[in-house]
């Protein structure tokens, strides 16, 4: 089965601008995760789909983040607009059933100069 | 407050050498236990996880880890490394009780493997 699949794998944008991050889950899995890594800091949650809808978004750092996930499939995280603080590696991941672990992208890397 | 603490920051290995890797986490109750391993240029793949039962948890790639209550432990072992294995591994931890299934990581340790 094709993974969890994520676009871009790099993404390096002014400050300001707006970003798109696209992940497609394998096909079936109803959750989805967005991560962060900030560098030199541990992983962080984002938030959490159940389908298209947001389960959890405790972990989202401020209104300028806005994560959907239309028609329960791929999900997008817009950043708008970016700041110096947003450069990260963000992961995405997707399971069916949260005892059989999360499957995880490549991540895309963002840096925002 | 919930952590998940990994003290080593990177390690260094001869290949063909015993690695165990730490991790100790402070959490209110047992949670959900998950190590996984980042190859350069690749997801995070799961090695092993634990939610009961059985202390001592067999994995992928050869690894094993071992939940320890009382010490609050779940190290990662592996009983001879290949070159192959140098990656950056991280230990994290998920409330066993509720929906809540956000994990919680540590730092990661990178470890490299020396021919």
């Amino acid at each position: 089965e094709a993974g969890v699949t994520q676009f871009p794998s790099h993404s390096v944008i002014e400050k300001g601008q707006t970003v798109t991050l696209r992940c497609d889950p394998i096909s079936g899995h109803d959750n989805l995760y967005w991560y962060r890594r900030v560098m030199g800091k541990e992983i962080k949650f984002l938030l959490h789909f159940v389908k298209e809808s947001k389960q959890d978004e405790s972990g989202m750092p401020n209104n300028r983040f806005l994560a959907e996930r239309t028609g329960g499939t791929y999900s997008t995280l817009k950043v708008q607009p970016a700041e110096l603080e947003d450069s990260g590696v963000y992961f995405c991941a997707s399971s069916l059933k949260f005892r059989e672990g999360y499957t995880f992208g490549s991540g895309t890397r963002l840096t925002v100069v | 407050a919930q952590s998940v603490t990994q003290p080593d920051i990177h390690i260094t290995v001869s290949e063909g050498a015993s690695l165990e890797l730490r991790c100790n986490y402070s959490y209110g109750a047992t949670p959900y236990l998950f190590w996984y391993v980042q190859s350069p240029g690749q997801g995070l793949q799961l090695l092993l996880k634990y939610f009961s039962g059985d202390t001592l948890v067999q994995g992928i790639k050869g690894f094993e880890a071992e939940f320890k209550r009382s010490q609050s432990s779940f190290n990662l072992r592996k009983p001879s490394v290949h070159w192959s294995d140098a990656a950056e591994y991280f230990c994290a931890v998920a409330p066993s009780a509720g929906n809540n299934r956000k994990l919680i990581w540590g730092l990661g340790t990178s470890l490299a493997v020396n021919p």
